[in-house]
């Protein structure tokens, strides 16, 4: 059975500071989500990795995944208020689901 | 405008009333699935179906039953709500299950069970 962990599953940071959220996955696969949701709204897809080193990236959010290690990063550099949401990895199982991590709330504060 | 609508968006409802949540979708996709959201476990798959009468289980499938009759339309039924079934409801869609597409989702249906 394909378990997705991430962590940290809250994260309290200031404006202008660098983080890495994690994703690790226990079965072998080369598709990877991630996707960020505001409070009270839907799934925002951020990132699509397809393969063992790739990278992603957009504004401050930069992805990263390594399948031999079965762990994505997402790298949030100097962060602003705006970032603040939840953050979720999805690992993609032979095309028929995805099976979601928990989540990591982000706060970041100014 | 290429989106994955629910209705409704938020019910109210008593132990054992059969419900319906009802999934379209305008892209076209072969690919439909149901998730629910609970706090600290992140989304879990409850059905999937990879095209029109193809349906199957995903990992929290008990108490939920769906059809597949029409491309765009993939429904929820909740034949006999429990308490335990309260909880904020995603339906989404990808071009098919094989494409590496990224999945769209629906705005959610939060759905209290009392």
């Amino acid at each position: 059975e394909l378990k997705v962990e991430q962590n940290p599953l809250f994260l309290s940071m200031q404006e202008g500071k660098n983080y890495t959220i994690y994703c690790n996955y226990s079965t072998t696969s080369d598709r990877l989500y991630w996707y960020r949701q505001d409070p009270g709204k839907s799934l925002e897809s951020l990132f699509v990795l397809l393969s063992n080193g790739a990278v992603k990236q957009e504004g401050r959010l930069m992805a990263s995944l390594d399948t031999k290690a079965r762990l994505s990063t997402l790298h949030i550099t100097a962060a602003v208020h705006d970032l603040s949401a939840t953050y979720f990895c999805a690992v993609d199982m032979y095309g028929n689901k995805l099976v979601f991590g928990a989540g990591t709330i982000l706060r970041v504060k100014s | 405008e290429a989106q994955v609508t629910q209705n409704p968006r938020y019910l109210i409802t008593v132990t054992g009333k059969k419900l319906t949540v009802t999934c379209s979708q305008n892209m076209n996709h072969e690919y439909m699935s149901w998730y629910r959201q609970d706090p600290g476990l992140g989304l879990r798959q409850i059905y999937y179906s990879m095209n029109v009468e193809v349906t199957d289980k995903g990992d929290v499938p008990e108490g939920y039953k769906v059809s597949r009759k029409e491309k765009r339309n993939f429904p929820l039924i909740l034949e006999s709500p429990s308490p335990n079934q309260t909880s904020l409801y995603f339906c989404a869609s990808r071009l098919s299950a094989s494409s590496a597409y990224e999945q769209y989702f629906g705005p959610g249906t939060r759905l209290t069970v009392t």
